[in-house]
């Protein structure tokens, strides 16, 4: 099965600096990467994602690109503000037309210092 | 757009005893997922329906959990009998094409 692997785990930067997440999969057949943020108890909220027929998708502050043959992508969030502090998680699936199971990272806490 | 609705929200449970939760997904949407976050982990998929049919239980363990969407709209998930590591939130998903859409979930502590 897919296997997805996420760094870091922890990834602190100051308020208006850039981070950067990586994460890379094991399943060349995988052809859909997207990426949640997770608050404190709350529900994961889809925020960008990515299928394999682009290399790269901004959304304001926020950016993914994917390396199909390196089978890695990553999460840029530039200009970072005190609420985008929360735990990001990857995930990657093969999705034939319909929506199958995601597999996820296991997360990295961002922390955004003011 | 009404979002995901889960019941209950918390649920405290001794060990060996039975639970159940419950998913309406968003209106129109076919396909429905459960999935399993362990503290300080990524989500975990347990089950995944199309419609009212299953089309991925590969990790669910079936010895005691179960799973029905009954009429392809609400869904239930069932743990009989608990154990201790079945200690987690439980959230359901759901999507029309690629993007999936959680619910708040459910956090069930065994005792």
């Amino acid at each position: 099965g897919e296997n997805v692997e996420q760094h870091p785990s922890t990834l602190s930067v100051q308020e208006g600096d850039s981070a950067v997440i990586k994460c890379t999969y094991s399943d060349s057949a995988s052809n859909y990467f997207p990426w949640y943020k997770q608050e404190l108890g709350k529900r994961p909220q889809l925020i960008i994602d990515i299928r394999s027929n682009v290399g790269e998708k901004k959304d304001q502050r926020i950016a993914v690109t994917l390396n199909k043959t390196a089978k890695h992508f990553s999460l840029h969030i530039t200009e970072t503000q005190p609420e985008d502090s929360a735990v990001y998680f990857c995930a990657a699936s093969m999705s034939g037309g319909g929506a199958d199971g995601l597999t996820f990272g296991k997360g990295t806490h961002l922390i955004i210092q003011p | 757009e009404a979002g995901v609705a889960q019941s209950p929200r918390y649920k405290i449970i001794e060990k060996r005893q039975s639970v159940a939760f419950w998913c309406n997904p968003i209106s129109g949407h076919a396909t429905l997922y459960w999935y399993q976050q362990i503290l300080g982990q990524g989500p975990k998929l347990l089950i995944q329906f199309q419609n009212n049919g299953v089309v991925d239980d590969s990790q669910l363990p079936k010895d005691r959990f179960s799973a029905e969407r009954l009429k392809g709209v609400d869904s239930t998930l069932k743990i009989q009998p608990a154990k201790l590591e079945d200690s987690a939130v439980y959230l359901c998903a759901s999507s029309a094409n690629y993007e999936q859409y959680f619910g708040p979930g459910t956090r069930l502590t065994v005792t």
